[in-house]
């Protein structure tokens, strides 16, 4: 069985500050994946980044980046230099490679920046 | 960018009414999912399919039925909506079959049942 956990159910920062969300897994595959998804208040869900267990680079986009710690199965995110446009619920995702392949959804975390 | 199409986005509808949530992508994916979420809330999977004339129920029950004739469309009916339908449905697609891909979503159908 595969678990998602955010515990972060609501986050409010004051615009450009640093904001880090919170991803803890569960599985016993050790091969699987793991994603991180943006929801707007538009209601669409926008794909951020992917990443398999075997590659635990951390991994930087812009502002975004993205810290892997198999030791403590863990994927968190962290959004740097916060703007108002990075308010959105975000969710954390797991999918194991020789499983049914579906994707495991943490309950999201809402983030609000304040300008 | 992900080319996946949702019709309608929003839905105001009476009870009873029968109704079909489209869903459409152009890239070819083999594998479609339906979700069915509260606003802001967490997603559940309700259906998916792996390819034309493969369906299949998700984790969590529900009265809907979908259907899988074209490997680009996946369209989602409720034969009498009630108001315990109302939610966002979000339709998503991944592929190819032999690996494990990114799911990507459409915009979703925002339906309300009164």
């Amino acid at each position: 069985a595969q678990k998602v956990t955010q515990a972060q159910t609501e986050i409010s920062v004051v615009e450009k500050e640093d904001v880090t969300l919170d991803c803890v897994y569960e599985t016993r595959d050790t091969t699987y994946y793991l994603f991180w998804y943006k929801q707007p208040p538009s209601g669409e869900l926008v794909f951020l980044i992917r990443r398999n267990s075997f590659d635990e680079q951390n991994e930087i986009s812009g502002r975004y980046s993205w810290n892997f710690q198999k030791s403590t199965s863990s994927f968190n995110f962290t959004i740097t230099a916060s703007q108002v446009v990075d308010s959105a619920v975000y969710f954390c995702a797991l999918i194991a490679r020789f499983g049914n392949e579906k994707l495991t959804f943490g309950t999201g975390t809402r983030l609000t920046i304040i300008p | 960018e992900a080319d996946i199409y949702q019709t309608p986005r929003y839905l105001v509808i009476g009870t009873g009414k029968k109704i079909t949530l489209e869903c459409s992508q152009t890239m070819g994916h083999d594998k479609m999912y339906w979700y069915q979420q509260d606003p802001g809330m967490e997603l559940h999977l309700i259906h998916y399919s792996y390819g034309v004339n493969s369906t299949e129920k998700g984790d969590l029950s529900s009265e809907s039925t979908v259907s899988r004739i074209r490997t680009e469309h996946f369209p989602l009916t409720l034969e009498s909506a009630r108001p315990s339908h109302t939610s966002q449905y979000l339709c998503a697609s991944s592929g190819p079959l032999a690996g494990t891909d990114t799911q990507y979503f459409g915009p979703g159908t925002r339906l309300t049942v009164l």
